[in-house]
């Protein structure tokens, strides 16, 4: 079965501009979950979607948004982008069958660098 | 609120050696515990679980157990290989609310 999978897997842009980020989860998951990796914050929780609503949302501006498609992928928006949004954005989906825990399954993630 | 507490290192040991990462949660409702690897340049892969107190999650040599009493999920493996060098995450999740995750500990094993 094949793994999460997050495209682009590099990406670079400049101050001020907009982007996309794109998960497919794994076949038969129909949770996604997106987190951010810094450095300096470690790994936070940007939100989660399921069935194509947003289930939870971590504590993040609004310039962070994502949506969720009938097939399950998912995709994430940073506006305006800031020096402070380069991170790693990893993608995490899970089957959310009861009970839980929900185990998540981590994609490989995609580098985004803002210049 | 919900926080995961671990050591950060870098933990540098001898192949061969006894490992031990600890790591603390907060007790607020009643969290599945986790520990995540992360290779250099990769994902996260999920190590080991456990959902409830008494609990011991194992894989690959590794193991933790789920201490309600001291709130703690140390992560043990008697012997480890250079092939175990990378990052060890501990989380915590509660339902179906987002993962909380420790800073990580930086795993470095000299042959």
């Amino acid at each position: 079965k094949a793994g999460v999978t997050q495209t682009p897997r590099y990406l670079i842009k400049t101050r001020g501009q907009q982007v996309t980020l794109s998960c497919s989860p794994i076949s038969g998951h129909r949770s996604v979950s997106w987190y951010q990796q810094t450095p300096g914050q470690g790994l936070q929780f940007l939100f989660e979607y399921f069935s194509e609503t947003q289930r939870n949302k971590g504590n993040f501006p609004g310039r962070f948004s994502g949506r969720q498609f009938s097939n399950s992928r998912s995709e994430m928006n940073v506006s305006t982008l800031e020096l402070g949004d380069s991170a790693l954005y990893l993608c995490a989906s899970s089957r959310d069958s009861a009970p839980p825990p929900y185990e998540q399954y981590f994609g490989p993630g995609t580098r985004l660098t803002v210049t | 609120g919900n926080s995961v507490t671990q050591m950060e290192g870098p933990v540098t040991l001898s192949e061969e050696a006894f490992l031990t990462i600890n790591c603390t949660y907060t007790a607020t409702g009643y969290p599945s515990l986790f520990w995540y690897v992360q290779y250099p340049g990769e994902g996260l892969q999920l190590l080991l679980k456990a959902t409830k107190a008494d609990d011991k999650g194992s894989n690959k040599g590794f193991e933790a157990t789920y201490r309600k009493e001291t709130t703690s999920f140390h992560l043990e493996k008697g012997s480890v290989q250079v092939s175990d060098s990378a990052v060890y995450f501990c989380a915590r999740r509660t339902g179906a609310d987002g993962l909380t995750f420790g800073k990580g500990t930086h795993l470095i094993i000299q042959p």
